[in-house]
C-alpha cells in the first residue's frame, strides 16, 4: 500500500506567481488535511476536507489561499500571488474516516521557497 | 483553546540510554487524542504512539512509552535503549474528539543520540 503522497518534495516560486501543491491520500482515504511548518516551528491546522467537501478551513488564511479534494484526482492546496511569508513545508495528512481518528498518515512535505 | 507545551527545545542522550520528552496540554474537553510524532531531518512525519483520554493503561509501542497523568496534563514520550537513528525532532500533538479534526501541535524537541 503506498502511503500519502505529495508533490513536488520542493516548489520554488518567485513573488506574485501561483503555487499549487498536490496530495493523493492513501488508498480506500476519504479524509485530507492539510498542515503548514514554518521554520523552528511546529504544525499549524490549515484545512480539513473529505471528497467534495470542505469541513473545516478555520486554519487558512482568508485571502488567495483555496482546498479542494474533488471526486477523482488528488487533493489541492492552491497560493495565489505568493509573498515570501509563504515560504514553509507544506504537509498533507489522511486518514480512513472519523472512527480510526489516531490512524493519521502524513506525506513526506512540499518545501515551498519564495524567492 | 487547546495548547501543546513542549519545554525542552533540545535533548541529549547517550545511545543505549532512555530518555524521556515532556509533554504538557492544556484543554478543558473531557475526550481527546494524544499524539506523538518523529521528524527525521529528511522532514517527513513519523507517528510514533497515541493516547486516548479514557485509555486506563499507558500506551506502548515498542521501544516508545507514553507516560500519560492526567491530572498533571503530561504526556511524556519515553524512549528506551536509544539508538543512533533516533536522533530527530519530536511532536506532541493533541485531537479533541468530537469537534473539529484538527491536531494542535507543539514546538517540538530536538533529540540527539550520542554514540
Amino acid at each position: 500500500n503506498a502511503g500519502v503522497m505529495q508533490n513536488p518534495r520542493h516548489l520554488v516560486r518567485r513573488r506574485g506567481q501561483e503555487a499549487r501543491l498536490r496530495c493523493s491520500p492513501m488508498k480506500g482515504h476519504s479524509h485530507v488535511y492539510w498542515y503548514r511548518q514554518l521554520p523552528e516551528e511546529g504544525l499549524k491546522f490549515m484545512v480539513y476536507l473529505q471528497k467534495e467537501n470542505i469541513i473545516d478551513e478555520s486554519g487558512m488564511p482568508k485571502e488567495r489561499f483555496s482546498a479542494e479534494f474533488p471526486k477523482e484526482g488528488p487533493s489541492i492546496l492552491r497560493i495565489q500571488q505568493v509573498v515570501r511569508g509563504d515560504s514553509a513545508a507544506y504537509f498533507c495528512a489522511s486518514s480512513l474516516d472519523r472512527v480510526e481518528r489516531e490512524k493519521l498518515f502524513f506525506g513526506s512535505g512540499t518545501q515551498l521557497s519564495v524567492l | 483553546a487547546q495548547k501543546i507545551t513542549q519545554t525542552q527545545p533540545g535533548m541529549f542522550v547517550q545511545e543505549k540510554e532512555a530518555v524521556t520528552l515532556d509533554c504538557t496540554y492544556d484543554t478543558s474537553d473531557p475526550s481527546y487524542g494524544l499524539f506523538w510524532y518523529k521528524q527525521p531531518s529528511s522532514g517527513e512525519m513519523i507517528f510514533l504512539i497515541y493516547q486516548g483520554s479514557y485509555d486506563q493503561q499507558n500506551a506502548t509501542e515498542g521501544r516508545y512509552s507514553l507516560n500519560f497523568q492526567k491530572a498533571r496534563k503530561s504526556a511524556n514520550l519515553v524512549i528506551s535503549a536509544s539508538q543512533l537513528g533516533d536522533s530527530a525532532m519530536y511532536f506532541c500533538a493533541m485531537r479533541v474528539q468530537g469537534g473539529s479534526e484538527k491536531l494542535v501541535f507543539g514546538k517540538g524537541t530536538k533529540l540527539t543520540v550520542n554514540p
